[in-house]
Protein backbone atom coordinates (compact mmCIF):
# COMPACT_ATOMS: atom_id res chain seq x y z
CA UNK A 1 0.00 0.00 0.00
CA UNK A 2 0.93 3.89 -0.33
CA UNK A 3 3.69 4.98 1.90
CA UNK A 4 3.46 8.47 3.79
CA UNK A 5 4.43 10.92 0.73
CA UNK A 6 6.05 14.84 1.31
CA UNK A 7 5.52 17.16 -1.28
CA UNK A 8 7.78 19.02 -2.31
CA UNK A 9 10.74 16.74 -2.22
CA UNK A 10 12.58 19.84 -2.60
CA UNK A 11 12.09 23.86 -1.68
CA UNK A 12 14.59 26.49 -2.40
CA UNK A 13 13.42 29.44 -0.97
CA UNK A 14 14.79 33.34 0.18
CA UNK A 15 15.38 34.84 3.76
CA UNK A 16 12.52 36.26 4.56
CA UNK A 17 9.93 33.88 2.59
CA UNK A 18 6.87 32.00 3.76
CA UNK A 19 6.58 28.05 2.76
CA UNK A 20 4.15 25.21 3.63
CA UNK A 21 5.24 21.99 3.45
CA UNK A 22 3.09 19.01 2.67
CA UNK A 23 2.52 15.23 4.62
CA UNK A 24 0.01 12.96 3.21
CA UNK A 25 0.11 10.40 6.01
CA UNK A 26 -0.72 6.46 5.53
CA UNK A 27 -4.57 6.35 5.12
CA UNK A 28 -6.45 5.35 8.58
CA UNK A 29 -3.43 6.80 10.51
CA UNK A 30 -4.55 8.70 13.25
CA UNK A 31 -1.58 9.87 14.68
CA UNK A 32 0.60 12.40 12.52
CA UNK A 33 4.13 13.79 13.73
CA UNK A 34 6.71 16.92 12.08
CA UNK A 35 10.48 16.11 12.67
CA UNK A 36 13.44 18.39 11.40
CA UNK A 37 16.57 16.83 10.65
CA UNK A 38 19.48 18.83 10.17
CA UNK A 39 22.77 18.27 8.17
CA UNK A 40 24.75 15.40 10.30
CA UNK A 41 22.57 15.21 12.85
CA UNK A 42 19.30 12.85 14.30
CA UNK A 43 15.53 13.75 13.22
CA UNK A 44 14.31 16.45 16.37
CA UNK A 45 10.62 16.64 17.54
CA UNK A 46 8.14 19.28 16.30
CA UNK A 47 4.91 18.52 16.66
CA UNK A 48 2.65 15.76 16.54
CA UNK A 49 -1.47 15.45 15.90
CA UNK A 50 -3.77 12.97 17.62
CA UNK A 51 -6.95 13.73 14.47
CA UNK A 52 -7.70 17.24 14.24
CA UNK A 53 -5.65 18.97 16.67
CA UNK A 54 -2.22 19.51 18.11
CA UNK A 55 -1.87 16.74 20.94
CA UNK A 56 2.07 18.37 21.80
CA UNK A 57 4.01 21.26 19.89
CA UNK A 58 6.96 21.58 22.33
CA UNK A 59 9.30 21.22 19.72
CA UNK A 60 8.37 24.02 17.60
CA UNK A 61 11.45 26.21 17.74
CA UNK A 62 9.92 29.54 17.59
CA UNK A 63 5.92 31.45 16.34
CA UNK A 64 7.19 31.44 12.95
CA UNK A 65 6.48 27.62 12.95
CA UNK A 66 2.93 26.74 12.78
CA UNK A 67 0.77 23.29 11.41
CA UNK A 68 -2.13 22.25 10.86
CA UNK A 69 -4.27 18.96 9.79
CA UNK A 70 -7.88 20.15 9.47
CA UNK A 71 -9.38 17.04 8.38
CA UNK A 72 -7.45 14.67 10.29
CA UNK A 73 -5.24 13.39 7.28
CA UNK A 74 -3.23 15.70 5.63
CA UNK A 75 -0.66 17.77 7.28
CA UNK A 76 0.49 21.13 6.15
CA UNK A 77 3.52 22.74 8.00
CA UNK A 78 4.01 26.58 7.28
CA UNK A 79 7.08 28.59 8.21
CA UNK A 80 6.86 32.45 8.04
CA UNK A 81 9.84 35.10 7.35
CA UNK A 82 12.34 32.07 6.94
CA UNK A 83 16.00 32.12 8.41
CA UNK A 84 18.90 30.62 6.87
CA UNK A 85 18.87 28.55 9.76
CA UNK A 86 15.56 26.95 9.25
CA UNK A 87 17.41 24.79 6.00
CA UNK A 88 16.84 21.42 7.57
CA UNK A 89 15.38 17.91 5.72
CA UNK A 90 11.38 18.33 7.44
CA UNK A 91 10.13 14.40 7.80
CA UNK A 92 6.83 13.95 8.35
CA UNK A 93 5.26 10.26 9.93
CA UNK A 94 2.36 8.46 10.70
CA UNK A 95 1.18 6.08 13.03
CA UNK A 96 -2.16 4.00 12.98
CA UNK A 97 -2.88 5.09 17.06
CA UNK A 98 -1.05 7.33 19.85
CA UNK A 99 -0.18 4.52 21.91
CA UNK A 100 3.08 3.85 23.49
CA UNK A 101 5.29 2.35 21.02
CA UNK A 102 3.63 2.54 18.36
CA UNK A 103 5.53 1.91 15.18
CA UNK A 104 5.67 5.35 13.06
CA UNK A 105 6.28 5.32 9.42
CA UNK A 106 8.35 7.83 7.98
CA UNK A 107 8.04 9.74 4.52
CA UNK A 108 10.76 10.64 2.75
CA UNK A 109 11.04 14.28 3.52
CA UNK A 110 11.02 17.79 2.12
CA UNK A 111 14.65 18.98 2.25
CA UNK A 112 14.25 22.76 2.62
CA UNK A 113 17.14 25.09 1.68
CA UNK A 114 17.23 28.78 2.85
CA UNK A 115 19.33 31.18 0.55
CA UNK B 1 13.65 14.31 30.07
CA UNK B 2 15.45 11.42 27.76
CA UNK B 3 18.22 11.33 25.26
CA UNK B 4 20.30 9.43 23.36
CA UNK B 5 23.63 8.75 22.78
CA UNK B 6 24.64 7.08 19.45
CA UNK B 7 28.95 6.44 19.99
CA UNK B 8 30.00 6.00 17.21
CA UNK B 9 29.13 8.62 13.94
CA UNK B 10 30.97 6.28 11.70
CA UNK B 11 31.96 2.10 11.65
CA UNK B 12 33.75 1.37 8.47
CA UNK B 13 33.27 -2.52 8.26
CA UNK B 14 34.22 -5.16 5.71
CA UNK B 15 31.64 -6.96 3.87
CA UNK B 16 30.72 -10.08 5.48
CA UNK B 17 32.09 -9.37 8.83
CA UNK B 18 29.92 -8.47 11.85
CA UNK B 19 28.85 -5.16 13.33
CA UNK B 20 27.62 -3.45 16.40
CA UNK B 21 26.43 -0.10 16.85
CA UNK B 22 26.36 1.30 20.35
CA UNK B 23 23.17 3.06 21.54
CA UNK B 24 22.77 4.54 25.37
CA UNK B 25 19.60 6.22 26.20
CA UNK B 26 18.49 8.12 29.40
CA UNK B 27 15.34 8.39 31.15
CA UNK B 28 13.81 8.90 34.66
CA UNK B 29 10.37 6.79 33.51
CA UNK B 30 10.04 3.36 31.13
CA UNK B 31 10.88 3.66 27.85
CA UNK B 32 10.62 2.05 24.65
CA UNK B 33 13.37 1.91 22.07
CA UNK B 34 13.73 1.61 18.50
CA UNK B 35 15.94 1.54 15.75
CA UNK B 36 15.73 2.96 12.26
CA UNK B 37 17.97 2.79 9.02
CA UNK B 38 18.12 5.95 6.23
CA UNK B 39 19.34 4.22 3.33
CA UNK B 40 20.84 7.57 0.85
CA UNK B 41 17.91 9.89 -0.39
CA UNK B 42 15.06 8.15 1.50
CA UNK B 43 12.93 8.23 4.45
CA UNK B 44 13.20 6.26 7.82
CA UNK B 45 12.88 2.41 8.32
CA UNK B 46 12.12 0.42 11.37
CA UNK B 47 14.47 -2.22 11.98
CA UNK B 48 13.21 -3.31 15.43
CA UNK B 49 11.54 -1.72 18.75
CA UNK B 50 11.50 -3.14 21.70
CA UNK B 51 8.71 -2.79 24.12
CA UNK B 52 8.64 -5.68 27.12
CA UNK B 53 9.39 -8.75 27.05
CA UNK B 54 12.33 -11.03 26.26
CA UNK B 55 15.81 -8.25 25.81
CA UNK B 56 16.52 -9.57 22.65
CA UNK B 57 15.32 -8.32 19.55
CA UNK B 58 14.96 -9.60 16.43
CA UNK B 59 14.51 -7.18 13.28
CA UNK B 60 14.72 -7.38 9.52
CA UNK B 61 17.33 -8.22 7.13
CA UNK B 62 19.21 -10.17 9.81
CA UNK B 63 19.45 -7.33 12.62
CA UNK B 64 19.25 -7.97 16.15
CA UNK B 65 19.55 -5.79 19.34
CA UNK B 66 19.59 -6.59 23.19
CA UNK B 67 18.21 -3.99 25.40
CA UNK B 68 20.38 -3.77 28.82
CA UNK B 69 18.27 -1.76 31.56
CA UNK B 70 20.88 -1.94 33.86
CA UNK B 71 23.55 -0.44 31.72
CA UNK B 72 20.52 1.52 30.17
CA UNK B 73 21.74 0.34 26.36
CA UNK B 74 20.49 -0.94 23.11
CA UNK B 75 23.19 -2.08 20.91
CA UNK B 76 22.07 -3.10 17.10
CA UNK B 77 24.25 -6.13 16.16
CA UNK B 78 24.56 -7.98 12.70
CA UNK B 79 26.58 -10.98 12.28
CA UNK B 80 27.25 -10.50 8.90
CA UNK B 81 27.03 -7.42 6.40
CA UNK B 82 25.97 -6.92 3.27
CA UNK B 83 27.29 -4.05 1.17
CA UNK B 84 23.31 -2.61 0.80
CA UNK B 85 23.46 -2.60 4.50
CA UNK B 86 25.73 0.98 4.23
CA UNK B 87 23.48 3.53 5.45
CA UNK B 88 22.68 5.38 8.23
CA UNK B 89 21.68 4.12 11.36
CA UNK B 90 19.49 5.82 14.12
CA UNK B 91 18.52 4.97 17.72
CA UNK B 92 15.27 6.19 19.20
CA UNK B 93 13.61 6.20 22.28
CA UNK B 94 9.94 7.27 23.27
CA UNK B 95 7.55 6.61 26.68
CA UNK B 96 8.60 9.71 29.01
CA UNK B 97 6.77 12.34 27.10
CA UNK B 98 4.16 10.60 25.00
CA UNK B 99 5.02 8.73 21.80
CA UNK B 100 7.25 10.92 20.30
CA UNK B 101 10.55 10.09 19.32
CA UNK B 102 13.95 11.07 20.46
CA UNK B 103 16.99 10.08 18.38
CA UNK B 104 20.53 9.45 18.86
CA UNK B 105 22.98 11.65 16.56
CA UNK B 106 23.28 8.21 13.79
CA UNK B 107 26.43 6.16 12.81
CA UNK B 108 27.00 6.10 9.59
CA UNK B 109 27.89 2.48 8.20
CA UNK B 110 30.27 1.73 5.25
CA UNK B 111 30.35 -1.72 3.96
CA UNK B 112 33.66 -2.31 2.04
CA UNK B 113 34.19 -5.20 -0.23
Amino acid sequence: GAGVSQTPSNKVTEKGKYVELRCDPISGHTALYWYRQSLGQGPEFLIYFQGTGAADDSGLPNDRFFAVRPEGSVSTLKIQRTERGDSAVYLCASSLMDGHGETQYFGPGTRLLVL
Amino acid sequence: AQSVTQLDSQVPVFEEAPVELRCNYSSSVSVYLFWYVQYPNQGLQLLLKYLSGSTLVKGINGFEAEFNKSQTSFHLRKPSVHISDTAEYFCAVSGAAGNKLTFGGGTRVLVKP
